[in-house]
């Protein structure tokens, strides 16, 4: 089976500028998680989404959001950039909301 | 509050060593816990992980983590290292009564390096 699947592998934007990251859970898991890890730290929780609602929200400006598809799979969307959202933005999937999360390889935003 | 603590930013171990990562946990009662293995440039795999039951929990890899509930800690162990175990080791804690949601809450992290 396919693991999780984050799109794009790399980006790099300017200060200011909007950016959407994409996310596709595992076959069979309805639940996607979203974290943010920058160099050197541990990830931090952003944000949790279980059957298309919002089930978590991690300490974070409202600049950043997200939203579930009905096929579960997710968008993290991050407005008004700065140059301190530059880091590795990581998506898990697990079958349900308190349930084992496996990771995908992650999206590695810079931000100029 | 929640928190994981990892004391050890680095490692160095030889290969065919043995190997302990320590961690501790703040927590207000059994969580779940895990841990997680990061190669350069990669997403996070999971190595094990205790919900309840038998203390020790054996992972992929040759790995084993100890639930100390006196200590609040569950480290990781491997009784011979291997070259290919150089990467970065996370313990993480996850739902519990006090955490309702999935978040995992991470440590900051070991890197370990393996010499010849």
């Amino acid at each position: 089976d396919a693991g999780v699947t984050q799109s794009p592998t790399h980006l790099i934007k300017t200060r200011g500028q909007q950016v959407t990251l994409r996310c596709s859970p595992i076959s069979g898991h309805k639940s996607v998680s979203w974290y943010q890890q920058v160099l050197g730290q541990g990830p931090q929780f952003i944000f949790q989404y279980y059957e298309k609602e919002e089930r978590g929200r991690g300490n974070f400006p409202d600049r950043f959001s997200a939203r579930q598809f009905p096929n579960y799979s997710s968008e993290l969307n991050v407005n008004a950039l700065l140059l301190g959202d530059s880091a590795l933005y990581l998506c898990a999937s697990s079958r349900g909301q308190q349930e084992t999360q496996y990771f995908g390889p992650g999206t590695r935003l810079l931000v100029l | 509050a929640q928190s994981v603590t990892q004391p050890d930013i680095h490692i160095t171990v030889s290969e065919g060593a043995s190997l302990e990562l320590r961690c501790n946990y703040s927590y207000g009662a059994t969580p779940y816990l895990f841990w997680y293995v990061q190669s350069p440039g990669q997403g996070l795999q999971l190595l094990l992980k205790y919900f309840s039951g038998d203390t020790l929990v054996q992972g992929i890899k040759g790995f084993e983590a100890e639930f100390k509930r006196s200590q609040s800690s569950f480290n990781l162990r491997k009784p011979s290292v291997h070259w290919s175990d150089a990467a970065e080791y996370f313990c993480a804690v996850g739902p519990s009564i006090y955490n309702q949601g999935g978040k995992l809450i991470f440590g900051q992290g070991t890197e370990l390096s393996v010499k010849p």
